[in-house]
């Protein structure tokens, strides 16, 4: 079993919809959380932090679950360019802070 | 600013060729990673660095893989006897103190 787990999708979403993605980890070691965002082919980048208190972000609401060992995010009033891969990580407090990245949900906004 | 590099951009191997990964972290930053990222995957912890010491290699995949920062800036992930599973995107990242990790584009590796 991996220690993230995603679902792959892919979600095809009409533009304005409201989406979330889910994510589960198994390590209660795990001390931080974020949602990072990939392009086709291009390097991941850091979409947002995740905390139990739960962080919006203009049209994006990221929530942790701590307990449950959970993690989402929802993205409402979907836009074209939103269209990515979206990976759930968490940072476990070792050397450097490594992170464990799950495989990735697909998201594609259709017009 | 100038981001993390890395070079060549795209490399093709023929099984059992070595090849050598570079990677240009951005100025100032302590801490250096490589992921391997194979497709439909995410990124995959390979090593990490912390200035010149290599503080964790628990993630290299086999006694093939070896990574060297000597000076503490620029470092180079070499593959020896490279094998058809080797095939994956090779991502360096850096990071100052607790700072996010910040992503080079990349290296894509096939090996045919």
């Amino acid at each position: 079993r991996k220690e993230v787990e995603q679902d792959p999708g892919p979600f095809n979403v009409p533009e304005g919809a409201t989406v979330a993605f889910n994510c589960t980890y198994s390590n209660s070691a795990s001390q931080s959380f974020f949602w990072y965002r990939q392009d086709c082919r291009k390097e991941p980048k850091l979409l947002m932090s995740v905390y139990s208190s739960g962080n919006e972000d203009g049209r994006f609401t990221a929530q942790l679950n701590r307990a449950s060992q959970y993690i989402s995010l929802l993205i409402r009033d979907s836009k074209l360019s939103d269209s990515a891969t979206y990976l759930c990580v968490v940072n476990r407090m070792e050397y450097g802070n490594k992170l464990v990245f799950g495989a990735g949900t697909i998201l594609r906004v259709k017009s | 600013g100038a981001g993390v590099s890395q070079s060549p951009r795209y490399k093709v191997a023929k099984r059992g060729q070595d090849v050598a990964l570079r990677c240009d972290p951005i100025s100032g930053h302590v801490s250096l990673f490589w992921y391997q990222q194979a497709l439909g995957q995410g990124p995959e912890f390979l090593t990490y660095f912390q200035n010149e010491a290599q503080l964790d290699k628990s993630g290299l995949p086999s006694d093939r893989f070896f990574a060297e920062r000597p000076e503490g800036s620029v470092s180079t992930l070499k593959i020896q006897r490279t094998q058809q599973e080797d095939s994956a995107v090779y991502l360096c990242a850096s990071k100052r103190g607790f700072d996010e990790q910040y992503f080079g584009p990349g290296t894509r590796l096939t090996v045919t």
